[in-house]
């Protein structure tokens, strides 16, 4: 079975750092594009950042470039954010995905990040 | 920009339902397909995908969902809506990264 578990998220403080997981299975992963999209809970999505195959590039949004840093580990079939300078507006589930927009797209649980005082 | 219309959809089963999207910009890919997207988030789970490319259904998804539309004006169809199809439907353009999802379509029973 094809899966996308995420984990790592949880309780930060404003300025703090979390590195959030995502790990695959049942598919080869290496063979696909990775994205991280986030939503509030009870609002819209918000598509943070993607890495291609090799993890030789990436993209992100406006709002997290600089801070955020997506990366993989083709051997451990694992996809990574780093998240640093979090504020309160990075408060959100965070989602992993597989060929956002093709034909073999594939979203994860998600996981929790709060970021609180 | 992607603008959905409209945000709240209340539907009978078995009847026919639409959603629109428009964005403010073509969404023709130098590929020759629309990158214009569509995806269900039923409720308490992630999203998936419902249209891919405009008009096309990825493995799986009931033939009750359609997708037409070119340039910038995209729709979504349900041939007869069905009980389970409830929750928030988004489209998403992926023409070039930032990728932006539209606000968002509440269907409701």
């Amino acid at each position: 079975e094809e899966q996308l578990v995420e984990s790592g998220g949880g309780l930060v403080h404003p300025g703090g750092s979390l590195r959030l997981s995502c790990a695959a299975s049942g598919f080869t992963f290496s063979r696909y594009w990775m994205h991280w999209v986030r939503q509030v809970p009870g609002k819209g999505l918000l598509w943070v950042s993607r890495l291609n195959e090799d993890g030789s590039r990436t993209d992100y949004a406006d709002s997290v470039r600089g801070r955020f840093t997506i990366s993989r580990d083709n051997a451990k079939d694992t996809l990574y954010l780093q998240m640093n300078s979090l504020t309160v507006e990075d408060t959100a589930i965070y989602y992993c995905a597989r060929d956002v927009s093709g034909a073999d797209d594939s979203w994860g649980q998600g996981t929790q990040v709060t970021v609180s005082s | 920009v992607l603008t959905q219309s409209p945000l709240s959809l209340p539907v009978t089963p078995g009847e026919p339902a639409s959603i629109s999207c428009r964005s403010s910009e073509s969404l023709l890919h130098n590929r020759g397909h629309f990158s214009l997207h569509w995806y269900l988030q039923k409720p308490g789970q992630s999203p998936h995908l419902l249209i891919y490319s405009a008009s096309n259904r990825p493995s799986g998804v009931p033939d009750r969902f359609g997708g037409s539309g070119s340039g910038t004006d995209f729709t979504l169809k349900i041939s007869r809506v069905e009980a389970e199809d409830v929750g928030v439907y988004y489209c998403m353009q992926a023409l070039e990264p930032p990728y932006t999802f539209g606000q968002g379509t509440r269907l409701e029973i």
